[in-house]
């Protein structure tokens, strides 16, 4: 089966903190996403990778960065946290486009 | 853009019914259609995956069907289970403006199933 393990399930942080959410999956996939979820917003698309060092922007990366030095994991970064981005962050992975997409079970992050 | 609906929007039954889920799409040339069920406070568990040149996926008590003319999709669930009781998320490529990377997500149907 596979396994996205994301490094925390729940995180407090201060406004202004650089912020850093770990994933990383096992299965070899090109592809690893991250999305953030809000009650009445579903999920939105933060931003993707499809290679190792390569990304591309989803629908709403301001305030986000993203790193990708392995193939295996996907960090999303808030350079500088914001009371808005208090969220629930779910990262996935698959492979080839178009393969079902398969996720960890969320970061549940609070900014304070 | 992409948009994607479900209705209806919560759905409460008695244990052992037949039900079924909808989903529409407004881009009708996606790449696929990928059902998901979450369950409170958790990720999202792939339940089932169809590709724009299939019509129909099943899995167990679970057949999702696609019609792209139309923009649907449907999740049927066979004689419900109290387990069932979730949230159920469409998801579909992004059309000619997205990627087949790309999925749009409905805001999903919260289902109950009593005993």
């Amino acid at each position: 089966d596979v396994k996205v393990t994301q490094s925390s399930r729940y995180l407090v942080k201060r406004t202004g903190e650089k912020v850093f959410l770990e994933c990383v999956q096992d299965m070899d996939h090109e592809n690893m996403f991250w999305y953030r979820q809000d009650p009445g917003l579903g999920l939105r698309l933060i931003y993707f990778s499809y290679d190792v060092k390569m990304k591309e922007k989803g629908d709403i990366p301001e305030g986000y960065s993203v790193s990708r030095e392995k193939k295996e994991r996907f960090s999303l970064i808030l350079e500088s946290a914001s009371t808005n981005q208090t969220s629930m962050y779910l990262c996935a992975s698959s492979s080839l486009g178009g393969q079902p997409q398969h996720f960890g079970d969320g970061t549940r992050l609070s900014i304070l | 853009k992409q948009e994607v609906t479900q209705i209806p929007a919560a759905l409460s039954v008695p244990e052992g019914e037949n039900l079924v889920l909808n989903c529409s799409f407004t881009d009708s040339a996606i790449y696929n259609l990928q059902w998901f069920r979450q369950d409170p406070g958790k990720g999202l568990t792939s339940l089932l995956l169809i590709q724009s040149s299939q019509r129909e996926q099943t899995s167990g008590r679970l057949n999702a069907s696609l019609d792209k003319s139309s923009g649907r999709s449907t999740l049927y669930i066979a004689a419900s289970q109290p387990g069932d009781s979730a949230t159920y998320l469409c998801a579909a490529t992004g059309g000619i403006s997205g990627g087949y990377n790309k999925l749009i997500f409905g805001a999903g149907t919260r289902l109950a199933v009593h005993p």
